[in-house]
């Protein structure tokens, strides 16, 4: 069972440049999760998407960055207009839509570097 | 969700038994105690799980005392790929709540 895929691994945007990072989760997960990690800091929540739902945005920025996740296809993090203080690692999680108790299952993580 | 406190690092010897503690004095009836690890960057590995029982599966133990007020994470046998930095999150486990609340977690290191 193959686990979470993110793509690109490794991302360098010039300033004003936009970021696409994506995220398959793993067979059979419906929740997707971001999280972002600033150079030597903790993970930070962002998003938290069902299948064509936005559940939880409480830790978006909320201006530059969006979060989708379609019918069909992985979700994607969308940042427009990016700038220095955008780089970090961006990771995404997913899990079941089943019974509970729901641990999250991470995926290598996108370093995005602005230029 | 309940705030968890661990200490800042730890070492061990490799070979020896990594004892890993938390304390999340505040947990609520409904919460599980979850372990995750990050090794240097990478992203983050789930590890244990558990309510109030003790659990045990490949990766270790956890050890949750009676009163739940605090936990002990167990490597039995550390080896030097268990470098790491280890985090307690206190979460309800019965609904998909959605994030996971991650503090400054315990950072592991395992020595020759």
């Amino acid at each position: 069972n193959a686990g979470v895929m993110q793509n690109p691994r490794h991302l360098v945007r010039r300033r004003g440049q936009e970021a696409r990072l994506r995220c398959s989760p793993m067979k059979g997960h419906s929740h997707v999760y971001w999280y972002r990690q600033l150079p030597e800091e903790g993970l930070k929540f962002m998003v938290y998407l069902q299948k064509e739902n936005i559940i939880d945005e409480s830790g978006m920025p909320k201006e530059r960055f969006s979060a989708e996740f379609p019918k069909e296809g992985p979700s994607i993090l969308r940042i427009q207009q990016v700038v220095r203080g955008d780089s970090a690692a961006y990771f995404c999680a997913s899990s079941h839509a089943g019974q509970g108790p729901y641990e999250q299952y991470f995926g290598p993580g996108t370093r995005l570097t602005v230029t | 969700d309940a705030k968890t406190t661990q200490p800042p690092s730890m070492d061990c010897a490799e070979g020896r038994a990594a004892n890993l503690p938390c304390n999340h004095s505040t947990i609520s009836g409904n919460e599980y105690v979850y372990w995750y690890r990050q090794i240097h960057s990478q992203g983050p590995q789930y590890i244990i799980h558990g309510l109030k029982n003790n659990e045990t599966n490949e990766m270790a133990s956890l050890i949750i005392t009676e009163d739940r007020k605090s936990s002990t994470l167990i490597l039995p046998h550390a080896t030097l790929r268990d470098t790491a930095v280890y985090y307690c999150i206190v979460r309800v486990g019965s609904s998909n709540t959605g994030k996971l609340i991650f503090g400054q977690g315990t950072t592991l290191q395992v020595k020759p």
